[in-house]
This record gives C-alpha cells, sequence and structure tokens, in this order.
C-alpha cells in the first residue's frame, strides 16, 4: 500500500545547530502535508503544514520545504534546542473526501547539549 | 480549554475480553480518527467518523469496533479477537475535509 517514508530513523544535532528531518511521500497526486512532533507517552502536536500549490512554509523557527517533482518534504528546526528533542512525523494526504492522512515511520531527533 | 481527552491513560486486558476506549473532544470537531501505534512505529488507521452516526474502518479495523452517537464522543472498543492488542493507540479530531489532526495523548493497552 502507499506509505510516507523517512530517510534516517535517527538524527543527532549538537544544541543550537540547525536541523533537517526529510521525507519521502509516494502519492504524486497529496495535496496536503504536515509534521507532528510526538514526545514520549504523548500524542502527536502539529508543528506545520504545506498545501500542494507552495514550495515552502515559515513558522516559530521551523521550514517546511516540499519539492513535488521528487516527492521529498522536509522540516528545518533553527538554533536546535534540547526541547526539540522528539520523535517527528510527516504526514500526507492523498486526494479524497475522506481527510485520511498516511504517516511515515518517525525520525528520532536526539539534542546534545 | 478546547482539546482532545483520552481515558484511561492506562488499561489492561485479560485475555478473551473487550475493553472499551474512551475519546471526548470539545473542538466541535466534525471529524474523528482512531490511530494504532506500536513501538518505533508510525500511526495506523484502525476507524475514522466524518460524521455522527456514521463510521468507515480504516487500514486495520479487524478486532476493533467503535460508535459515533454523539459529535463529542468516539469510543473504540478492542475485542477478544484482536490478537495482538497491545499498543498506544491515539484518538485525532479535525474539522470535516480539513486539516490539521488534533490528537489526544493516548491511550496504552497492555495483556495481562
Amino acid at each position: 500500500g502507499e506509505s510516507v517514508g523517512l530517510h534516517l530513523p535517527t538524527l543527532s544535532v549538537q544544541e543550537g545547530d540547525n536541523s533537517i528531518i526529510n521525507c519521502a511521500y509516494s502519492n504524486s497526486a497529496s495535496d496536503y502535508f504536515i509534521w507532528y512532533k510526538q514526545e514520549s507517552g504523548k500524542g502527536p502536536q502539529f508543528i506545520i503544514d504545506i498545501r500542494s500549490n507552495m514550495d515552502k512554509r515559515q513558522g516559530q523557527r521551523v521550514t517546511v520545504l516540499l519539492n513535488k517533482t521528487v516527492k521529498h518534504l522536509s522540516l528545518q528546526i533553527a538554533a536546535t534546542q534540547p526541547g526539540d528533542s522528539a520523535v517527528y512525523f510527516c504526514a500526507e494526504r492523498p486526494p479524497s473526501n475522506t481527510g485520511k492522512l498516511i504517516f511515515g515511520q518517525g525520525t528520532t531527533l536526539q539534542v546534545k547539549p | 480549554d478546547g482539546g482532545i481527552t483520552q481515558s484511561p491513560k492506562y488499561l489492561f486486558r485479560k485475555e478473551g475480553q473487550n475493553v472499551t476506549l474512551s475519546c471526548e473532544q470539545n473542538l466541535n470537531h466534525d471529524a474523528m480518527y482512531w490511530y494504532r501505534q506500536d513501538p518505533g512505529q508510525g500511526l495506523r488507521l484502525i476507524y475514522y467518523s466524518q460524521i455522527v452516526n456514521d463510521f468507515q474502518k480504516g487500514d486495520i479495523a479487524e478486532g476493533y469496533s467503535v460508535s459515533r452517537e454523539k459529535k463529542e464522543s468516539f469510543p473504540l472498543t478492542v475485542t477478544s479477537a484482536q490478537k495482538n492488542p497491545t499498543a498506544f493507540y491515539l484518538c485525532a479530531s479535525s474539522i470535516a475535509g480539513e486539516q490539521p489532526q488534533h490528537f489526544g495523548d493516548g491511550t496504552r493497552l497492555s495483556i495481562l
């Protein structure tokens, strides 16, 4: 079936550095993408989203880039902090009227002090 | 504050027993979803409901059942037919047809 996958299962960065988490999605017709952050024992927390008619979207310390040519999504976190340590999931929404999302496996971000 | 409440946080099931996980939201969202998460894995969709009194199977519905009698509530029953129920269960809601989905803090189900 369809799946969204991430290139690296674990990313370790130094506090203060920038982090880049990558995601490959499978359905070229997907029109909406989301990044979630999940801390241990908690539910996923919305970070940022982007629609397929955009290439880039910025939030507070985070930027999402969408490359539809190669079906690639990335999340950039500026000045990574210890509180950013978590598992990050990307999700895509294939075309339908159900709002269903397909989630990737997740990337663990470890921030070293 | 508006949000999604899942209860209980931890749940134990005996062999052959059905258990029900609660999910309540006060966000006035039409759509609600149940996901299962296994260790080191992503989220897999069990059931979803776009409107009261209507729901559809997701990718792994076997051994589960749901009801949607009220807009605010979408309980999930893990039946004895689910042979591997140990997992972290997450409930989410969204404005119908729109994203993002907002999640509760999950229920961790274990087998005694």
